[in-house]
This record gives C-alpha cells, structure tokens and sequence, in this order.
C-alpha cells in the first residue's frame, strides 16, 4: 500500500517557525493537501494542491513541495495551533484511492 | 455554510451491526462525492471509501474489509455507512467529508461519529 511518511512531532517556540513534511514515492506528480486537527475536533482543510489556502484559513499557513517532499509551514507560530496535521493524496494510476500520512502533532512550547 | 451532519454516539456488542447517518444540503447531495474517513482512538485518519450520492456508485479502500456498506437516500440527502459483524477493532471515530469538486480534497467534514464496541 501507498505510505506518506510525516514526523511523528515537531516543537516549536511561540513566534517562530514550524515545518512538517510529508514524503512519498510519487508526490512529485500529484496535489498535496493538509489538515489540522485539534483534539476532540473533526480535521480542518488548510492547504490544498500544494499549496492553496482556502477561505479563513490565516496567511501564516504555507505549503511547498519539491521533488517527493511536501512541506506545511506555519510561521509565526501561535498556542492555538497546537493540533495534529495530516497531508493526504489522491491517487488513481492504481485504483481509486486516498491515502492520509500518518500525522504530526505539533508542539507550542 | 456548507454543513455535513452526523447522527450520535454509538455503542453496540461485538458482532452487532450499526448505521451511522450523514444528512447533507441538496447541494452537496447532486453534486459532491461523499466519503467516510475513520479513525480509531489515538490513531490516525484512514479512509474507507466514497458514494456518488445520487447514483449511488460506491468505491472502498482495498484495505477494508466486507462488513462496510455505503448507501444514500435522495429523499432525505442522506448517506449512511453500515458496519456489520463489529469487533472490538471498529471501535473508532466515523467522519464524513465532502470531496470538492473531484479534486482528491475534502473541504467539508462531519463532526464525528463515535462507534464504540464493547461487550
């Protein structure tokens, strides 16, 4: 099966700058889309397509991607975004499928 | 606001069977893939597979197994997931979420289900 690899943790100072990656075989070729999820809540799209913000979601929020590496960062960390983030693909050359990592859950210290 | 709502917490027996509900506006009904992600305590998200609402097609993650049944209702634009033969491993968060426009995203999702299998 296809695996998205994540950190399991990042810490981060509040003010400064979190980065949470996202590797796998062939991101390269498809969107990568993140997730926050706080605790007891339902996940909350952040980054779509690499690298699109919707609606509400503050400016802080960013996204990258190079070669099979997707990166989230979130600068000017804040004590709210303390939660768990996912990326997800879609991926259909094999079978129609969606694929989460396996979540980072980002520490404000 | 686009909303997706889920029917309550759920506690069944093993090998009971539960339907979960997920009641969506006419919109998201006609035009939206609907999935169902879960994910158990402590655990990541996993997706379990998708419903085309209004015809009712269904496509399910290789990974899950026979027991999971998704199904709509035009009349009431909902969709359900039924689970059968529960074990203690279902034990989990059921969401729903909406797939913008076929795009591999899911911009809206339920609040949760939580199933709880206990005997």
């Amino acid at each position: 099966s296809y695996v998205l690899t994540q950190p399991p943790s990042v810490s981060v100072a509040p003010g400064k700058t979190a980065r949470i990656t996202c590797g796998g075989n062939t991101i390269g070729s498809r969107g990568v889309h993140w997730y926050q999820q706080k605790p007891g809540q339902a996940p909350v799209l952040v980054i779509s397509d690499d690298s699109d913000r919707p609606s509400g979601i503050p400016e802080r929020f960013s996204g990258s991607k190079s070669g099979n590496t997707a990166t989230l960062t979130i600068s000017r960390v804040e004590a709210g975004d303390e939660a768990d983030y996912y990326c997800q693909i879609w991926d259909s050359s094999t079978g129609l499928f969606y694929v989460f990592g396996s979540g980072t859950k980002v520490t404000v210290l | 606001q686009v909303q997706l709502v889920q029917s309550g917490t759920e506690m069944k027996k093993p090998g009971a069977s539960v339907r979960i509900s997920c009641t969506t506006s006419g919109d998201t009904f006609n035009n939206y893939y609907i999935h169902w992600v879960r994910q158990a305590p402590g655990q990541g998200l996993e997706w379990m597979g998708l419903i085309k609402p209004t015809s009712g097609d269904t496509s399910y993650a290789p990974g899950v197994q026979g027991g999971v049944t998704m199904t709509s209702d035009t009349a009431t634009t909902t969709v359900y997931l039924q689970l059968s033969s529960l074990s203690f491993g279902d034990t989990a968060v059921y969401y729903c979420a909406r797939e913008a426009s076929s795009l591999g995203v899911f911009d809206i999702w339920g609040r949760g289900t939580m199933v709880t299998v206990s005997s």
